[in-house]
């Protein structure tokens, strides 16, 4: 089973650029969600989704939009980056009543 | 609104030893909570979910305890090995607001052989 795929496992980005992190998983999890960790913060939810067609913000949910379109993907959108938008993300997924299932993570470096 | 903590936040011990790393959260009206390991640079491995009408789970050497009305859960590690060694963390799901999983900050332990 391929669970959790994050792509791509890193990016540099000049401040102002815009990218998407792609996030699948393959487990019809109905509940999907992005984290960013980062040095003294742990681990803060940026947006997560209950199934496709319904979003909604986690903690730090400014300068990101996500979208859920089918059941298996759940891309998270930089609008445009800024340098404090430099991180590791993680997409997760799980049903309601499981354990949750993390992906690998993106390293993005923000210029 | 919910907050995790977990103690200590670094730990160091010898291969072979017992140990207990701890997690608090200050809403008892919880849905679950979780134990992760992460290791350097790497996501995180579900390592035990316990559901809030159960007292404890175990998986081989590790055994995680809940006690809602304390707001506390434990992870207890037998036998400690050094591919122990990585950052543990838990996360509690909340019963009000099922889709927000609030995680602590972690315990770093490391493992001397």
């Amino acid at each position: 089973n391929a669970g959790v795929t994050q792509t791509p496992k890193f990016q540099v980005l000049k401040t102002g650029q815009s990218m998407t992190l792609q996030c699948a998983q393959d487990m019809n999890h109905e509940y999907m969600s992005w984290y960013r960790q980062d040095p003294g913060m742990g681990l803060r939810l940026i947006h997560y989704s209950v199934g496709a067609g319904i979003t909604d913000q986690g903690e730090v949910p400014n300068g990101y939009n996500v979208s859920r379109s089918t059941t298996e993907d759940f891309p998270l959108r930089l609008l445009s980056a800024a340098p404090s938008q430099t991180s590791v993300y993680f997409c997760a997924s799980g049903y309601k009543s499981g354990p949750q299932h993390f992906g690998d993570g993106t390293r993005l470096s923000i210029l | 609104k919910q907050e995790v903590t977990q103690i200590p936040a670094a730990l160091s011990v010898p291969e072979g030893e017992n140990l207990v790393l701890n997690c608090s959260f200050t809403d008892s009206a919880i849905y679950n909570l979780q134990w992760f390991r992460q290791d350097p640079g790497k996501g995180l491995t579900s390592l035990l979910l316990i559901q809030s009408s159960q007292r404890e789970q175990t998986s081989g050497r590790l055994n995680a305890s809940l006690d809602k009305s304390s707001g506390r859960s434990t992870l207890y590690i037998a036998a400690s090995q050094p591919g122990d060694s990585a950052t543990y963390l838990c996360a509690v799901r909340r019963a009000t607001s099922y889709d927000k999983v609030i995680f602590g900050p972690g315990t770093s332990l490391s493992v001397i052989p």
